[in-house]
């Protein structure tokens, strides 16, 4: 069935740092891929997405590149910032069979001023 | 604008007991998602609704069941309350085939 695998957390920046969290997925056909950030004590939010392959979705100084020819989705950002620090969720939503999202465990990220 | 609202927000159970959660997704959205986050954990699917029939169905323990009602809100009723239940409670709504689901802010759910 379809998976996501992100790089273990936390991730520990000082501010002005970049930032860089691995994602990777199998799925079967072309799946939408999305990335999510739940701040403390709030549900997730959708930080952006891409629906096919080399899209570039960018939302808030983050990016993350579709790459279907090593199934990675990273996210990306120049210059974190303290209220950047929150649990990243990388997410794939199936093109074939079931539509209902994967998400991979989440990435703690921390920033320090 | 109007989101995706869940009560209540917090909840604290003794083991054996039951409890109902409650998502009113965004007006107009028709498909309903469920899902369970343990402590450190993923999201886990557990159910999903559209049109007030069950969709999908995931890691949903035959404790737990769920419905939609004719105004689109949805509850997610827990039995036989275990210390494992003990986790956030997400529900997301969509428009059928759409891409992007939007989340509530959880239920967190205690079981003691």
């Amino acid at each position: 069935g379809d998976s996501v695998t992100q790089m273990e957390g936390p991730v520990t920046l000082s501010e002005e740092a970049f930032l860089t969290i691995n994602c990777t997925y199998t799925a079967t056909g072309y799946p939408s891929l999305f990335w999510y950030v739940q701040y403390p004590g709030e549900g997730l939010q959708l930080l952006l997405k891409a629906t096919k392959a080399d899209d570039k979705g960018s939302n808030k100084g983050f990016e993350a590149t579709y790459r279907k020819e090593t199934t990675s989705f990273h996210l990306e950002k120049g210059s974190v910032q303290v209220s950047d620090s929150a649990v990243y969720f990388c997410a794939l939503r199936g093109s074939g069979g079931s539509y209902i999202p994967t998400f991979g465990r989440g990435t703690s990220l921390i920033v320090h001023p | 604008a109007a989101g995706v609202i869940q009560s209540p927000r917090h909840l604290i159970k003794e083991k054996r007991e039951t409890a109902t959660l409650k998502c009113y997704p965004i007006p107009r959205h028709d498909t309903v998602y469920w899902y369970q986050q343990g402590p450190g954990q993923d999201p886990q699917f557990l159910i999903s609704f559209y049109e007030k029939m069950q969709s999908d169905k995931g890691s949903i323990p035959d404790r737990f069941s769920a419905q939609q009602f004719s105004d689109y809100h949805s509850e997610l009723n827990m039995s036989s309350l275990e210390l494992g239940d003990s986790a956030l409670y997400f529900c997301a709504s969509s428009l059928a085939g759409a891409n992007v689901l939007t989340f509530g802010a959880g239920s967190r759910l205690t079981v003691l």
